[in-house]
C-alpha cells in the first residue's frame, strides 16, 4: 500500500527558531495537506495543497507541493510556545472527498 | 456550529466485549471517515460512508469490525468480542459533499482501553 515517510521524527528547538519538515512517497498524489495534533485531540488541519509546484503560507507555516507529486515541506518560522505538537503530511492519491494516507509525524518540542 | 462530536471520549472495554463508538458529523455533512491512530503512529483509514452507503472500507478488518451511517443519527463504528490490540484512539472526519473544496473536520476521537 501507500506509505508517506515523514522527517525528522522529532525535533528540538529554542523559542523563535523556525522549523522544517518534510514528507515524501513512493507513489503520486494529488493533495498534499499538513495537520497539528495536540494530546488527546483530533488532528487540525493547516495548510492543503492541491497543484504540483503550488507553494501556500498560513501565518508564520508555508508549505509547498512538490513538482514530482511525490513529496511535501512545511517550513514554521519564529516558533512559539504553542506551536508544540505533532505534525503530520496526509495525502491523497484521488481527487474528492477519499481517504487520505498520513506520515508517521513528527513531534515538535520547543526547550525553554 | 457544532464540529464532529465523538463519544464516549474514553471506552474501557474487557476482552470479549464489544465496543460501540459514535460520530455525529457536522450539521449537514453527509460524508463520514473513521480512522485508527496507534500511540505514536500515524492515522489509518478505516471506512468510508456516505448516508445508507459504504463506499470504501478497504481499511477495514475483516472481522469483528463493522460501521454504519443511517439516514437518521450518528455513524456508528462498532467493535465485537474486542482484544487488547484493538486498544487505540479512533477519529471520525465528516466532509460536506464529494464535489466540494471543503476537507475533512475531525472530531476529537475516542479512546478505546481493552483491558
Amino acid at each position: 500500500g501507500q506509505q508517506l515517510n515523514q522527517s525528522p521524527q522529532s525535533m528540538f528547538i529554542q523559542e523563535g527558531e523556525d522549523v522544517s519538515m518534510n514528507c515524501t512517497s513512493s507513489s503520486i498524489f494529488n493533495t498534499w495537506l499538513w495537520y497539528k495534533q495536540d494530546p488527546g485531540e483530533g488532528p487540525v488541519l493547516l495548510i492543503a495543497l492541491y497543484k504540483a509546484g503550488e507553494l501556500t503560507s498560513n501565518g508564520r507555516l508555508t508549505a509547498q507541493f512538490g513538482i514530482t507529486r511525490k513529496d511535501s515541506f512545511l517550513n514554521i518560522s519564529a516558533s512559539i510556545p504553542s506551536d508544540v505538537g505533532i505534525y503530520f503530511c496526509a495525502g491523497r492519491a484521488n481527487f474528492g472527498n477519499e481517504k487520505l494516507t498520513f506520515g508517521t509525524g513528527t513531534r515538535l518540542t520547543i526547550i525553554p | 456550529n457544532a464540529g464532529v462530536m465523538q463519544n464516549p471520549r474514553h471506552l474501557v472495554r474487557r476482552r470479549g466485549q464489544e465496543a460501540r463508538l459514535r460520530c455525529s458529523p457536522v450539521k449537514g455533512h453527509s460524508h463520514v471517515y473513521w480512522y485508527r491512530q496507534l500511540p505514536e503512529e500515524g492515522l489509518k483509514f478505516m471506512v468510508y460512508l456516505q448516508k445508507e452507503n459504504i463506499i470504501d472500507e478497504s481499511g477495514m478488518p475483516k472481522e469483528r469490525f463493522s460501521a454504519e451511517f443511517p439516514k437518521e443519527g450518528p455513524s456508528i463504528l462498532r467493535i465485537q468480542q474486542v482484544v487488547r490490540g484493538d486498544s487505540a484512539a479512533y477519529f471520525c472526519a465528516s466532509s460536506p459533499s464529494r464535489q466540494s473544496n471543503t476537507e475533512a473536520f475531525f472530531g476529537q476521537g475516542t479512546r478505546l482501553t481493552v483491558v
